[in-house]
């Protein structure tokens, strides 16, 4: 069963840095492209970014070009999330997603970062 | 980047109505439509994918249609079960866009 767990988020004042991890299991985690979605309160689900399945290729949202970084390291099957200079409006639950021949069919259940002082 | 304009945005219906939910896109994406299904609390579910291929494991009344700008999510009949969340994905393009979600309740 395909599973992916998120983890680290949290409560961070402005201008501070926070990393998100996923676990991933139940399939073979370097076969696959994956990525992070988010959904702020009350909004619509925007994409964050994409990795390569060796992860040598990004891509990031206008949104959080230059302040987040997608990685992975594939021996522990865990795509990571890191975000530094952390504004207001990064305010939102943070899914990992896989992304396949189907992009994002399968999702975690999503971890809440909020950002306020 | 695409727009996706999903509707209604809230929905409610009796058990065994035909539903209906519509997204539409500001410029041709061709098949490249995911559904998805989403309960309160839980992780996001793929339904349907490129506009009408039925995800392995759904109960075969969800059902998709549409190509170009215009698709249609259809549940023939409705279970209690199916209250959740549901949005629609472009990935034609990048950056990939979301439609903006219909809250689906029971009446």
């Amino acid at each position: 069963e395909v599973q992916l767990v998120e983890s680290g988020g949290g409560l961070v004042q402005p201008g501070r840095s926070l990393k998100l991890s996923c676990a991933a299991s139940g399939f073979t985690f370097s076969d696959y492209n994956m990525a992070w979605v988010r959904q702020a309160p009350t909004k619509g689900l925007e994409w964050v970014a994409s990795i390569s399945y060796g992860g040598s290729n990004t891509h990031y949202g206008d949104s959080v070009k230059g302040r987040f970084t997608i990685s992975r390291d594939n021996a522990k099957s865990t795509l990571y999330l890191q975000m530094d200079s952390l504004r207001s409006e990064d305010t939102a639950t943070y899914y990992c997603a896989r992304v396949g021949g189907i992009p994002f069919d399968y999702w975690g259940q999503g971890v809440m970062v909020t950002v306020s002082s | 980047d695409i727009q996706m304009t999903q509707s209604p945005s809230f929905l409610s219906a009796s058990v065994g109505d035909r539903v209906t939910i519509n997204c539409k896109a500001s410029q041709n994406i061709n098949r490249y439509l995911n559904w998805y299904q989403q309960k309160l609390g839980e992780a996001p579910k793929l339904l349907i994918y490129n506009a009408n291929s039925l995800q392995t494991g759904i109960p075969s009344r969800f059902s998709g249609s549409g190509s170009g700008t215009d698709f249609t999510l259809t549940i023939s009949s409705l279970q209690p079960e199916d209250v959740a969340t549901y949005f629609c994905l472009q990935h034609n393009s990048w950056p990939w866009t979301f439609g903006g979600g219909t809250k689906l309740e029971l009446k």
